[in-house]
């Protein structure tokens, strides 16, 4: 059974531009939550969807947003980058609520 | 505001040793405790998900255990090997959600 893919592992970009993630949860999850990691502040919660809604949001700004599509791949888009927002962004899948489970994340660096 | 607290932050022990790390998480409105294991380089990697005060779970040399009166969760590792070494976290759900407010970790190193 194929796990939560994450797409691109690495990337680069520079303050003012925007990036888009993506991640394709495990087949027949119909949840996908992403989270940040940054060094001291461990995993911060950016929000989830379900059946293509949102149904939680973590407390960052505006500038990150996601979309979930009927397949229930998700992608999370940051607009307007800082040099605070590079971090490794995870995303999970889960079956409703319950175990997570995570892809290997995309690293984005901000320079 | 949800706080979930790890100790110790990080843990040297050599191979074959024994150890415990703690969860601490508000007992208040208790859905669910969750550890996970993140090796370097890989997905964080579920061990247990826990509902029940009292509850104790098993896997391996590796076992876990919930208070959710007092809030607070042990991990325990027996005779821990180099391959033990990693982050482990746990996790508590903000009410009936996916929405896991997570520790900092605890940061294992065992030293063959």
């Amino acid at each position: 059974k194929a796990g939560v893919t994450q797409t691109p592992r690495y990337l680069i970009k520079t303050r003012g531009q925007q990036v888009t993630l993506s991640c394709s949860p495990i087949s027949g999850h119909r949840s996908v939550s992403w989270y940040q990691q940054t060094p001291g502040q461990g995993l911060q919660f950016l929000f989830e969807y379900f059946s293509e809604t949102q149904r939680n949001k973590g407390n960052f700004p505006g500038r990150f947003s996601g979309r979930q599509f009927s397949n229930s791949r998700s992608e999370m888009n940051v607009s307007t980058l800082e040099l605070g927002d590079s971090a490794l962004y995870l995303c999970a899948s889960s079956r409703d609520t319950g175990e997570l489970f995570f892809g290997e994340g995309s690293r984005l660096t901000v320079l | 505001i949800l706080n979930v607290e790890q100790s110790p932050q990080s843990l040297h022990v050599q191979e074959g040793d024994s150890t415990n790390f703690t969860c601490s998480f508000p007992s208040s409105n208790f859905y669910a405790l969750h550890w996970y294991r993140w090796e370097t380089a890989k997905s964080p990697e579920a061990l247990f998900v826990m509902t029940l005060n009292g509850d104790e779970k098993k896997k391996g040399r590796i076992s876990a255990t919930l208070n959710t009166k007092e809030g607070y969760s042990y991990l325990y590792i027996k005779g821990s090997q180099p391959e033990d070494s990693a982050t482990y976290l746990c996790a508590t759900p903000d009410g009936a959600t996916n929405k896991l407010i997570f520790g900092t970790g605890t940061l294992l190193a065992v030293q063959p």
